[in-house]
């Protein structure tokens, strides 16, 4: 069974930049069935998408988001990543990488266990 | 696009469930509900309007006509105690989530 393993530093100086990979158990980056992305959760708060990347290598980033995020894909480390600069203490979240299954309609399935990045100095 | 859940739904064991997830002609796209019980990453339920992905039991179940999506959970027990969060595609490429419920087993 597939399994998503975030990592990264858990905190984060204000203005600089966040960067957090997601590794995959299996070869799912390598097949067309799948897509990839990253939601992240502040506290006590509900989801919010940050980002997509396709198979073809395109990417979607949510509007707000936009100017500062980058989602890249490498399958010879099957390992997904996120770059987000300029953060804030805004940016504090539970950050997750899941799988888009698009068979199953585009659904996210699985999710990683996340990881808690905390912008503070 | 907007998504509105109501932000709580609280009910006995043995009781049915159903939690609603509005959205404009949502009935034409394709809905996705996940649960998160505290401390644990999301886990998908129920995907495309009604369908559920192994493993999840069969008092899970979805429909979705008009401006609404309902997940509808039957004999509802203490381990459904979750938030649960619907979700679509909008333009083909961005997602949007609901504001999700908090189902409280009494």
């Amino acid at each position: 069974q597939l399994q998503l393993q975030e990592s990264g530093p858990g905190l984060v100086q204000p203005s600089e930049t966040l960067s957090l990979t997601c590794s995959v158990s299996d070869d799912s980056l390598s097949k067309n069935r799948y897509y990839w992305g990253w939601i992240r959760q502040p506290p006590g708060k509900g989801l919010e998408w940050i980002g997509n990347i396709y198979y073809n290598g395109n990417t979607y980033y949510k509007a707000s988001l936009k100017s500062r995020v980058t989602v890249s894909v490498d399958t010879s480390m099957k390992q997904l990543s996120l770059k987000l600069t300029s953060v804030t203490a805004a940016d504090t979240a539970v950050y997750y990488c899941v799988r888009i299954v698009v068979p199953a309609a585009m659904s996210f399935d699985p999710w990683g266990q996340g990881t808690q990045v905390t912008v503070s100095s | 696009y907007v998504l509105t859940q109501p932000p709580s739904v609280s009910l006995a064991p043995g009781q049915t469930a159903r939690m609603t997830c509005g959205g404009r002609n949502i009935e034409s796209k394709s809905v996705h509900w996940y649960q998160q019980k505290p401390g644990r990453a999301p886990v998908l339920v129920v995907f495309d309007d009604s369908d559920r992905p192994s493993g999840i039991p069969d008092r899970f179940s979805g429909s979705n006509s008009g401006n609404t999506a309902t997940l509808t959970i039957s004999r509802v027990e203490a381990g459904d105690e979750a938030d649960y969060y619907c979700q679509v595609w909008d333009s083909d490429s961005d997602v949007v989530f609901g504001g999700g419920t908090r189902l409280t087993v009494l």
